[in-house]
């Protein structure tokens, strides 16, 4: 058990519906991070906490909002979504982003978008 | 740009026996980690084993060890006496130590027969 929770585990969401994913670290850990994962593609980073505040944003549509209300929760607000942004999500966390550190992973929330 | 390759999108073994997967990455940086994670089919990610680039050991986690060639650009995991639960997808993943940024392969899905 890495010590990384993440809820819901699946999720169906119409294109209209606004939805949250959670992500829960229980390693006091620092820094905290959302991926998203497709088939047949590299793991593409989202976003990026360290201490609470955001320190990457790679170019992910305003459809999807996060939010780090302190060091162990991150979540990730959707509104909008497009089908195409069916996946995995993950989150993962480490103890503190700008160092070389190893990632922890939850299990992450398959979501489907109709 | 960094980038992770990984030539094997699906390998097999018997059980007991030893198999290699094979990763290369691409860096102009000197300091920097590499990783292979493990993907089981309930998809929550699981560190296998990391090495450090300063080092030229290579690391070991008991059935698990990799073959680290800092100037080809190659990490490839070794693994020995496969067994059933071996059976995973298995990402290789950079991540060097300055900046936020885990680079991750497409992965190898591995089989094991029984």
């Amino acid at each position: 058990e890495t010590g990384v929770t993440q809820t819901p585990r699946h999720l169906v969401m119409g294109m209209t519906n606004k939805k949250s994913l959670k992500c829960e670290q229980h390693l006091g850990h620092n820094a905290m991070y959302w991926y998203k994962q497709s088939a047949k593609k590299p793991l593409e980073l989202m976003f990026v906490y360290n201490f609470k505040e955001q320190t990457e944003n790679n170019s992910v549509p305003s459809r999807f909002s996060p939010e780090c209300p302190n060091s162990s929760h991150l979540f990730l607000h959707l509104h909008t979504l497009q089908p195409e942004d069916s996946a995995l999500y993950l989150c993962a966390s480490s103890q503190d982003s700008a160092r070389c550190e190893t990632q922890y992973f939850g299990p992450g929330t398959r979501l489907l978008v109709l | 740009a960094q980038t992770v390759t990984q030539s094997q999108p699906e390998m097999s073994v018997q059980e007991a026996e030893t198999v290699t997967l094979s990763c290369t990455y691409d860096t102009s940086e000197s300091d920097y980690y590499l990783f292979w994670y493990k993907q089981p089919p309930s998809r929550q990610m699981i560190l296998v084993i990391r090495q450090e680039a300063y080092k030229q050991q290579n690391a070991t986690e008991n059935r698990f060890s990799v073959n680290f060639q800092k100037a080809a650009k190659s990490f490839s995991l070794k693994i020995s006496d496969s067994q059933l639960g071996d059976a995973a997808m298995y990402f290789c993943a950079y991540r060097r130590c300055t900046g936020n940024q885990f680079y991750f392969g497409t992965g190898t899905s591995l089989t094991v027969i029984p």
